[in-house]
């Protein structure tokens, strides 16, 4: 199994408070991604990080931003959380972009707002 | 648009029978096919992936997808389940070399009847 963890794995907050969800790699692959899950929608691509302090956004990336100063690190960060980024978040990493490599998964995280 | 659609959100089968599972696409470009599978709390896993060639493409677990072109489908089969198999299948699309731009499905749910 690829080495990915994230933290926490299940989280419950309130309503403006801000959270920051983790991911961490041991494989040194270069691309990290952060996708949301919801019933209904599949996997949406929130953010992605090619590289150390690079990123870019995703299909919904309103309310949420990244950081990356670290190759083994991504992390996602809900500024003011609301309830409708209730969801199950995953990290995804791979060594090349879009279809050329696999992706591998974390075991998620979930969030629920209040 | 470009889309992915399973339109069985939900399917039982009984253990060693048959399966398929259906996938259609919406995509301009050449496409870069994929099945995943979630088990219950986990991440997902890479079944199979259709780049080229041969339309019928063999994964893990047993599984095989074929692509045909002419009706945008990239459907998952299984000649026999077991019941470790229940878990949510995702099919995704997406191009050869762009993070940003993978496509999951909404999934379907795989349950087994004894």
């Amino acid at each position: 199994d690829a080495g990915i963890t994230q933290s926490p794995r299940h989280k419950v907050t309130e309503t403006g408070t801000p959270v920051t969800l983790r991911c961490h790699q041991t494989e040194n692959h270069r691309y990290m991604y952060w996708y949301r899950q919801d019933p209904g929608h599949g996997l949406r691509l929130i953010h992605y990080s090619y590289g150390v302090k690079d990123t870019d956004k995703g299909e919904v990336s309103d309310g949420y931003s990244v950081s990356r100063s670290k190759t083994e690190d991504f992390l996602l960060t809900l500024e003011s959380a609301t309830s409708s980024q209730t969801s199950v978040y995953f990290c995804a990493i791979s060594e090349e972009p879009g279809a050329r490599d696999e992706q591998f998964f974390g075991p998620g995280t979930r969030l629920t707002v209040l | 648009a470009q889309s992915v659609t399973q339109p069985d959100i939900h399917i039982t089968v009984s253990e060693g029978a048959s399966l398929e599972l259906r996938c259609n696409y919406s995509y301009g470009a050449t496409p870069y096919l994929f099945w995943y599978v979630q088990s219950p709390g986990q991440g997902l896993q890479l079944l199979l992936k259709y780049f080229s060639g041969d339309t019928l493409v063999q994964g893990i677990k047993g599984f095989e997808a074929e692509f045909k072109r002419s009706q945008s489908s990239f459907n998952l089969r299984k000649p026999s389940v077991h019941w470790s198999d229940a878990a949510e299948y995702f099919c995704a699309v997406g191009p050869y070399s762009s993070a940003s731009k993978i496509i999951f499905g909404s999934g379907t749910r795989l349950s087994i009847r004894p």
